[in-house]
């Protein structure tokens, strides 16, 4: 049973605007979340995380958003760059050792 | 370059055929880890060792063993390989410093195809 859910495969926005990837987790006991960022032939990359005593955190373009009663977190990439194409995983922890992850978005921007 | 390295790139198997990835990292870290990533499943952790000396199972530890070689090497060994286990592999280790403690680094992966 997938306890991180990403329900869009694929998004696509134009360069410059803003881009919103969503995810959605099952595990109340979750306390640490994290965006992975993975181009073809290579490994998934860090990109941005938050703790669950946050609601937000921001580092240059990105900006993870979390909403712990609707078990929900949001990824906005602001203004979205053509280089930002790739497939985003969504991921979460619950203690030292696991890291469960969605399925992916695959994020296009369009020149 | 610091970082994971993983072998092979790519391996194709027979049903039955036994075999070995290799990884090694030079960033001193404690923890490393083993998933596979199958389409419309993510990825899914199948071994770690937090430290060496020790490994444990994760979400789908069947059909493989692992060896923590020393604190830079984890290996993955498929001991019959099965059509199922064909997958990408991807090894990572987790980082020490206290700002990153949660974030995992991840090797360029393994793509495995058993016939």
């Amino acid at each position: 049973d997938q306890q991180v859910k990403q329900n869009s495969p694929s998004l696509s926005v134009q360069e410059g605007r803003i881009s919103i990837l969503n995810c959605d987790y099952t595990n109340s006991m979750f306390d640490y979340f994290l965006w992975y960022k993975k181009y073809p032939a290579e490994g998934p990359t860090f990109l941005i995380s938050i703790s669950s005593i946050k609601d937000k955190n921001e580092d240059g373009r990105f900006t993870v958003f979390l909403n712990k009663s609707a078990k929900h977190l949001s990824l906005h990439i602001v203004p979205s760059q053509p280089g930002d194409s790739a497939v985003y995983f969504c991921a979460a922890m619950s203690g030292a050792n696991n890291l469960f992850f969605g399925t992916g978005t695959r994020l296009t921007v369009i020149p | 370059n610091a970082g994971v390295t993983q072998t092979p790139k790519f391996q194709v198997l027979k049903t039955g055929q036994s075999m070995t990835l290799q990884c090694a990292q030079d960033m001193n870290h404690n923890s490393m880890y083993w998933y596979r990533q199958d389409p419309g499943m993510g990825l899914r952790l199948i071994y770690y060792s937090a430290s060496e000396g020790t490994t444990d199972k994760g979400e789908v530890p069947n059909g493989y063993n692992v060896s923590r070689l020393n604190k830079r090497e984890f290996s993955l060994r498929l001991e019959s390989a099965a059509p199922s286990q064909t997958s990408v592999y991807f090894c990572a280790s987790k980082n020490r410093d206290l700002l990153r403690a949660n974030v995992l680094t991840f090797g360029a992966g393994s793509r495995l195809t058993v016939l």
